[in-house]
């Protein structure tokens, strides 16, 4: 049974340039969620995917996007990247049904903007 | 979703079970208690979740007080691999809608396992 996946693993990019996140939910589930982690803090929700539409969004500006498809995978885009961008992005994955709505995180990708 | 307070850190000896609380004063009826960990750099793992009956899984044991304002994960023998952030979090579950969706993460509490 395949976990949550993501890719890539680490990226390293420069101010001003943009960056996509890519993210497999865990086999059966249909509903993704991003989040955000700074070093030394928690996760920090960015947005939730359902059915392809963003359906819930953290307190993130609108340089963050996402978009999920067909097959329920899902991407992160971030524009105009700052440095504070630099972060451990999550991918957590959860099936809408299901009653706790338990949430599986994938490794997450390390973003560096140098 | 209803805050919670947890101890920044705990030790546990190897062996010994781990007992980490978690206040969480103003949750309302219909929020559940969620426990994740983290261990270094890797992403949370889902551990147990609760709304007032204690619960046993795998790997630990929830215990939600009667007036359901703090709870206690158990880790019944702690091993090295446990050592991980533990986070404590409430929130709506299940088909409640509105903003349940999200997971709101605190500092949780690390859990240093000793030798």
């Amino acid at each position: 049974d395949a976990g949550v996946t993501q890719s890539p693993t680490h990226l390293i990019k420069t101010r001003g340039q943009q960056v996509t996140l890519r993210c497999s939910p865990k086999s059966g589930h249909d509903t993704v969620s991003w989040y955000q982690q700074a070093l030394g803090q928690g996760p920090q929700f960015i947005f939730q995917y359902y059915e392809e539409e963003e359906r819930q969004r953290g307190n993130f500006p609108d340089r963050f996007s996402g978009h999920q498809f067909p097959n329920y995978s899902s991407e992160l885009n971030v524009n105009a990247l700052l440095l504070g961008d630099s972060a451990l992005y999550l991918c957590a994955s959860s099936l809408e049904l299901q009653a706790g709505y338990e949430q599986y995180f994938g490794p997450g990708t390390r973003l560096t903007v140098t | 979703d209803a805050k919670t307070t947890q101890p920044p850190s705990m030790d546990c000896a190897e062996g010994r079970a781990a007992n980490l609380p978690c206040n969480h004063s103003t949750i309302s009826g219909n929020e559940y208690v969620y426990w994740y960990r983290q261990i270094h750099s890797q992403g949370p793992q889902y551990i147990i979740h609760g709304l007032k009956n204690n619960e046993t899984n795998e790997m630990a044991s929830l215990i939600i007080t009667e007036d359901r304002k703090s709870s206690t994960l158990i880790l019944p023998h702690a091993t090295l691999r446990d050592t991980a952030v533990y986070y404590c979090i409430v929130r709506l579950g299940g088909n409640s809608g509105g903003s349940n969706y999200k997971l709101t993460f605190g500092k949780g509490t690390l859990l240093t396992v000793n030798p």
